[in-house]
């Protein structure tokens, strides 16, 4: 099994609700990933997962909350977000975080905030 | 290369024609360099990887080239398909962090049938 899978796939939310978005993998890695990526622009890292720990917070606004349950899990809890955090939100896993590996994307969750 | 701004590159062939896409990047240090594809409306797709220690990798239709004098990146994809149409970014680590990748602009592939 070498995929990443997200859902939902699609998610509409207002500015007072929250809402979690869901990646898993089981290809047994254990650098997990989220990625924020706006149209034509490449992806932007927000959060790194190494061993089921928080490695690195690229600055985000607290109202994004990750979350890693287990290796193979791994949540964003999203509250009171506006409307220009509308993105698509892509997971991505590696195998350990050594020097020189592939990130494996999932398909990504397209978030649309009114 | 790629330009800066909004604009995303784009680059247009006929199909069955060969497409060259160019990344050029700014770390002398980076080791591995990664090809990904991503089509509308999905996430990036791993297509190839190549380390410093080549200059050149093949895979199933596709060759990523590495001049490392000039610190620049080519993928070339051989046959273009119309199911080859998609954006297309270069990844080098970034340097000091083994989870940071430092992407390109990309490149826009529309492959007319």
């Amino acid at each position: 099994d070498t995929e990443v899978t997200q859902t939902p796939k699609h998610l509409v939310m207002g500015m007072t609700n929250k809402k979690s978005l869901k990646c898993e993998q089981h290809m047994g890695h254990r650098a997990m990933y989220w990625y924020k990526q706006k149209a034509k622009k490449p992806p932007e890292l927000m959060f790194v997962y190494s061993y089921e720990k928080l490695s690195i917070n690229e600055s985000v606004p607290s109202r994004f909350s990750p979350e890693c349950p287990n290796s193979s899990l791994l949540n964003l809890h999203l509250h009171a977000l506006q409307p220009e955090d509308s993105a698509l939100y892509l997971c991505a896993s590696s195998p350990g975080g050594f020097n020189g590996e592939t990130q494996y994307f999932g398909p990504g969750t397209r978030l649309l905030v009114l | 290369g790629e330009s800066v701004g909004l604009h995303l590159p784009t680059l247009s062939v006929q199909e069955g024609d060969n497409s060259i896409i160019n990344c050029a990047y700014s770390n002398s240090a980076s080791d591995y360099f990664i090809w990904y594809k991503q089509e509308s409306g999905k996430g990036p797709q791993f297509i190839i990887d190549i380390r410093s220690n080549m200059d050149k990798r093949q895979g199933q239709r596709v060759t990523v080239l590495l001049n490392k004098t000039v610190k620049h990146l080519s993928l070339q994809i051989a046959a273009t398909q119309p199911g080859d149409s998609a954006v297309y970014f270069c990844a080098e680590p970034n340097g000091g962090s083994n989870y940071k990748l430092t992407f390109g602009k990309g490149t826009l592939l529309t492959v007319n049938p």
